[in-house]
């Protein structure tokens, strides 16, 4: 199985600031790579798709970038409605495995 | 709007077997995969398995194989996910969710809590 390497395991950043996640495959996967954001008491919600697709409806400030193992997802303006766990996932092959999650919260 | 709806929450006996609906409308039928993720208490997410009915094919993860049986209607609006032989680390909140262009899984439900307790 792959495994899916994310870090930090948790930030704390002010309103305003860039923040950055990056996620680390075991072997290369390509682009197939997905990021989602998980409120806490909510389901998962799809948040960017095949590495840099942004989902319709989804803030701008949010973007996600790389290929083969290494992966970022960058928030450039961190909002308070940011405040969320968020997770990558692969998909280029199965088992889909996730990352163990970041935890964002505002200073 | 796509919507996914799941059934509510369970409370079971360690060895019994749970069953989960997962009901989607609103969007294209068929095509697409229906899938089984979990997230144990103050945990991350775990693939445990896909249908997808327009193919005919079911995938398990290693974890689950002999345990769980996903099934779903062929236009993947209705699907089943039966986990048997529960145990205590099974306690967790099951969602289901629909997948596109692989395993891109663009919607999800509400999450369903099992409890399994003596």
């Amino acid at each position: 199985d792959i495994q899916m390497t994310q870090s930090p395991s948790f930030l704390s950043a002010s309103v305003g600031d860039r923040v950055t996640i990056t996620c680390q495959a075991s072997q290369g996967i390509r682009d197939y790579l997905n990021w989602y954001q998980q409120r806490p008491g909510r389901a998962p919600k799809l948040l960017i798709y095949q590495t840099s697709k942004l989902v319709t409806g989804a803030p701008s400030r949010f973007s996600g970038s790389g290929s083969g193992t290494d992966f970022t997802l960058t928030i450039y303006s961190l909002q308070p409605e940011d405040v969320a766990t968020y997770y990558c996932q692969h998909y280029d092959s199965l088992p889909v495995t996730f990352g163990q999650g970041t935890k964002v919260d505002i200073k | 709007q796509v919507q996914v709806v799941q059934s509510g929450a369970e409370v079971k006996k360690p060895g019994s077997s749970v069953r989960i609906s997962c009901t989607s409308s609103g969007g294209a039928a068929g095509g697409h995969s229906v899938t089984w993720v979990r997230q144990a208490p103050g945990h991350g997410l775990e693939w445990m398995g896909r249908i997808v009915p327009v193919l005919g094919i079911t995938n398990y993860a290693q974890n689950f194989e002999g345990r769980l049986t996903i099934i779903a209607d062929k236009s993947a609006s209705t699907g089943y996910m039966e986990l048997s032989g529960l145990r205590s680390d099974d306690t967790a909140t099951y969602y289901c969710a629909k997948g596109t262009g692989g395993e891109v899984l663009d919607h999800w439900g509400q999450g369903s809590l099992v409890t399994v307790s003596s």
